[in-house]
């Protein structure tokens, strides 16, 4: 079945560490993105990228980084200059296709700063 | 811009009764409308769209909702609930062109069913 894998389901960081979140898709859809769920506040968009080997800051991009270096692969780094990194992150992609337009989510990756 | 605005953070209700969830939005341009749904610790999952046509959309789950563009609501409804309904839900909306057809979310509202 097509869809969406995020890995890993939990993830813990020591302060000051670099951690990836891996978002891979086998929908062919050329649209991606990567938002933040923090409770009270809904998703906020970090990066969207509409293509390979380009991308776009959303609302909340500092301490974020990304790449699109494969259609199938977005993955997210969370960098030590993210000050607040505890959070639900979420991977979605995008089909123009009239039968499915909307967005697909992955399952999640749930961050936690030790 | 486009914003999203769902008024009622919790929803609690009895089961079997009707629900309705709302959701008013606001956009310079013209938005296609969702909502999904969220069980805990997972993605989120679609529950129904408006893109064109008929104003009243059917879901999946017994979900319905209406789009009132006089009035910039597309109100969630229920006329029956069950325990498995309680979820968080969350209305979006994404300009028809342009914009990185970007999502933009409401903050959500947590519905519990209670026997």
């Amino acid at each position: 079945d097509g869809g969406i894998t995020q890995s890993p389901k939990y993830l813990f960081r020591k302060e000051g560490q670099n951690v990836t979140l891996s978002c891979e898709q086998n929908l062919n859809h050329d649209a991606m993105y990567w938002y933040r769920q923090d409770p009270g506040q809904g998703l906020r968009l970090i990066y969207y990228s509409q293509i390979v080997n380009d991308f776009q800051k959303g609302d909340i991009a500092e301490g974020y980084s990304v790449s699109r270096e494969k259609k199938e692969s977005f993955p997210l780094t969370v960098t030590s200059a993210q000050k607040n990194p505890t959070a639900f992150y979420l991977c979605a992609s995008w089909d123009r296709g009239s039968a499915n337009y909307g967005y697909t989510f992955g399952s999640g990756t749930r961050l936690t700063v030790v | 811009a486009q914003s999203v605005t769902q008024l009622d953070s919790q929803v609690p209700v009895f089961e079997e009764a009707p629900v309705e969830l709302r959701c008013n939005y606001s956009s310079s341009v013209s938005v296609y409308l969702f909502w999904y749904v969220q069980y805990p610790n997972q993605g989120l999952q679609l529950l129904l769209k408006y893109l064109s046509g008929s104003t009243l959309v059917k879901g999946i789950n017994g979900f319905e909702a209406e789009f009132n563009k006089s009035q910039t609501s597309f109100h969630l409804r229920k006329p029956s609930v069950h325990i498995s309904d309680t979820a968080e839900y969350f209305c979006a909306v994404i300009p028809f062109t342009g914009g990185g057809n970007k999502l933009t979310f409401g903050t959500g509202t947590q519905l519990k069913v209670e026997l």
